[in-house]
């Protein structure tokens, strides 16, 4: 399985800074269409996963665009420009390269 | 309003068996490829399984294959996951997702919580 690591586990941020969640894959997302395929979730407490990022570094609806993604290859990175209260929870980074899909562990950002 | 609603999580012993259901509305549920993912404190967030749009082919996790089968009903706009011979280690929050292209779900239940205990 490919195996997505994230850095780091807990991340104290002060709102209004900046915030930067980095993963790394055991192996290339690079498909085969040469797209990568590599997104970012984020869980608020009490909420289901919502997906803020797609095919590495595209938003979805309703995304602020605050919230940037960017990387290559194995090495990726979820930018939060301005933290609010409300990107409060935890970030995952997930594989859609090779079944079964996986997720990295997790990174909570809590107020500092 | 474009949702999914999960239900028939519950309280189950080791070896029995549980069927979740998910209602989907909003969109053209037949389009697209639906999964069930669950979210454990020990295992964190794991896919379970996959099933293609038209109900052609499926996929399992390793560790639920021979005990659990992803189904769906176009015609009723839902989804199912039929588990059997339950483990303590399936105790979990369940969710039902929608595919959002890239392998990668873009629209989440409010989950359904089974917990399998003697």
């Amino acid at each position: 399985d490919v195996v997505m690591t994230q850095s780091p586990f807990s991340l104290p941020v002060t709102l209004g800074q900046p915030a930067s969640i980095s993963c790394r894959s055991s192996q290339s997302l690079v498909y085969i269409d040469g797209n990568t395929y590599l997104s970012w979730f984020q869980q608020r407490p009490g909420q289901s996963p919502r997906r803020l990022i797609y095919k590495l570094s595209n938003r979805d609806s309703g995304v602020p665009d605050r919230f940037s993604g960017s990387g290559s290859g194995t090495d990726f990175t979820l930018k939060i420009s301005r933290v609010e209260a409300e990107d409060l929870g935890v970030y995952y980074c997930v594989q859609g390269v090779q079944w079964p899909y996986t997720f990295g562990q997790g990174t909570k950002l809590e107020i500092k | 309003q474009v949702q999914l609603v999960e239900s028939g999580g519950g309280v189950v012993q080791p070896g029995t068996s549980l069927r979740l259901s998910c209602a989907g509305s909003g969109f053209t549920f037949s389009h697209y490829d639906m999964q069930w993912l669950r979210h454990s404190p020990g295992k964190g967030l794991e896919w379970v399984a996959v099933i293609l749009h038209d109900g052609s082919r499926e996929y399992y996790i390793d560790s639920v294959k021979g005990r659990f089968t992803i189904s769906r009903d176009n015609s009723e706009n839902a989804l199912f996951l039929q588990m059997n011979s339950l483990r303590v280690e399936d105790t979990a929050v369940y969710y039902c997702a929608k595919d959002g292209g890239y392998s990668s779900p873009d629209l989440w239940g409010q989950g359904t919580l089974v917990t399998v205990s003697s």
